[in-house]
């Protein structure tokens, strides 16, 4: 019973640095999402992909990439890390849209 | 732009001692709203979707309630497993309409 599995959980760059974020979800859902996450802003959509295959810029898109690689993975790259960057990453999943979301446990990122 | 209101940010319960957490939005061709859970270093558990104004819903001690420009999430005789922050999101047509708000920190003291 994982859920939404993200790796990995903790993770320091230096600014200028790349890295890819993990996330696959075991419960067949269509839709697929990452947030961020940082202090005194609510969650805030990077990338969704409403379906296999399909990918859309959500609110803050910048500096970000996304795979949806198939049904289960949707994976979150970022090409040059800056300290703006620096926040706690949500992958998220759902059957649709209205759906409850189930949320992976988080990557804090730290960019120094 | 849509926004949303969650009030109070922090509140302090004594075990047994109910209450009420608001959140307010203004959100163009709103559709329904989620309320989630959130536990220190987790991710949100989500608890309720609901769609219409007058809906209810209900989770052990937690009831849900929806307005044409509220929501309120009771919390009837807590326990310390209440703390938590409770978040709110309602949303509108889109996938990318969901607004998320910052949330009401909960401590459930014994």
């Amino acid at each position: 019973n994982a859920g939404v599995t993200q790796t990995p959980k903790f993770q320091v760059l230096k600014t200028g640095q790349s890295m890819t974020l993990q996330c696959a979800q075991d419960m067949n859902h269509n839709s697929m999402y990452w947030y961020r996450q940082d202090p005194g802003m609510g969650l805030r959509l990077i990338y969704y992909s409403a379906s296999e295959g399909t990918t859309d810029k959500g609110e803050v898109p910048n500096g970000y990439n996304v795979s949806r690689l198939n049904k289960r993975e949707f994976s979150l790259r970022l090409e040059s890390a800056a300290p703006s960057q620096t926040s706690v990453y949500f992958c998220a999943s759902s059957f649709g849209q209205g759906d409850g979301y189930t949320f992976g446990s988080g990557t804090r990122l730290t960019v120094v | 732009e849509d926004q949303v209101t969650q009030s109070p940010e922090a509140l302090r319960l004594q075990e047994g001692e109910s209450s009420s957490l608001n959140c307010s939005y203004t959100v163009s061709g709103l559709r329904g709203l989620f309320w989630y859970r959130q536990d220190p270093g987790k991710g949100p558990e989500f608890l309720f979707t609901l769609y219409s104004a007058g809906e209810e819903k209900e989770k052990e001690r937690l009831k849900a309630t929806l307005t044409k420009k509220e929501s309120f999430l009771h919390i009837t005789a807590p326990k310390p497993e209440d703390s938590a922050t409770y978040l709110c999101a309602p949303f509108g047509g889109g996938y990318q309409k969901v607004t998320f708000g910052i949330g009401t920190k909960l401590q459930v003291i014994p």
